[in-house]
């Protein structure tokens, strides 16, 4: 079953403008992840943020984490090309031995208009 | 270059073959994890190991198997094969236990699965 479900599906925007990609989970989680893949490659971790801090920020990233609402969300500022792709949030569910994997959610898949 | 490999890239077979895909995860890297990615399911979790040990499973059909051997790579082994099994599959590795501590996975490019 899907833990995390990103918000929207699609999105398109020009080159310049920033982005903004939501993600809602289910249970209580250690950490939560964003990852990218570019189509049909494998997923390149972009940015981890742990359940106790509320915003991050890497480069043009920023992610901030609700856990009272079980959400996230991902902003790329001054978005380019090169940023087309897939994006995921990945959890890792709070669980005796921490042995589930991450949990990945159906992605939101950005395009950017030059 | 994440540093995990996953042989081979692409592989076509036939309904009711067995294939074996390998991955030999980053230096280091004791966790190991299977993933399959199709575009009706998303991405799931099969299956993980620690250090040659099996420690979690997810969606992992019975007619698929992995192991890690002493040298840390794995396997992943898929029998009687159905077109639904057409997926990308990719190996993750990480330093140790996702959720014990803060860690992230990296993925190899994956292995794309055709079955006709």
């Amino acid at each position: 079953s899907q833990q995390g479900e990103e918000d929207p599906q699609a999105l398109s925007i020009q080159e310049g403008e920033n982005a903004t990609m939501n993600c809602s989970y289910k249970t209580s989680i250690n950490n939560l992840q964003w990852y990218r893949q570019n189509s049909g490659r494998g997923l390149v971790h972009l940015i981890l943020i742990r359940s106790n801090e509320r915003e991050k920020h890497s480069g043009r990233l920023r992610v901030t984490l609700d856990t009272s609402k079980k959400s996230s969300s991902l902003l790329i500022t001054a978005s380019r090309a090169a940023d087309t792709a897939s994006y995921f949030c990945a959890t890792d569910a709070r669980s005796g031995g921490g042995a589930d994997g991450l949990t990945f959610g159906k992605g939101t898949h950005l395009i950017i208009q030059p | 270059d994440s540093g995990v490999t996953q042989t081979p890239k692409h592989l076509i077979t036939a309904t009711g073959q067995r294939v074996t895909l390998r991955c030999s995860p980053r230096s280091g890297d004791l966790s190991v994890y299977w993933y399959q990615q199709s575009l009706d399911q998303g991405l799931q979790f099969l299956i993980q190991y620690y250090n040659g040990e099996e420690r979690a499973k997810g969606n992992i059909l019975e007619r698929f198997s992995a192991q890690q051997f002493p040298d840390l790579h794995s396997e992943l082994n898929l029998s009687s094969l159905e077109l639904g099994d057409s997926a990308l599959y990719f190996c993750a590795s990480s330093v140790s236990l996702l959720g014990n501590e803060n860690t992230e996975a990296f993925f190899g490019q994956g292995t794309r699965l055709t079955v006709v």
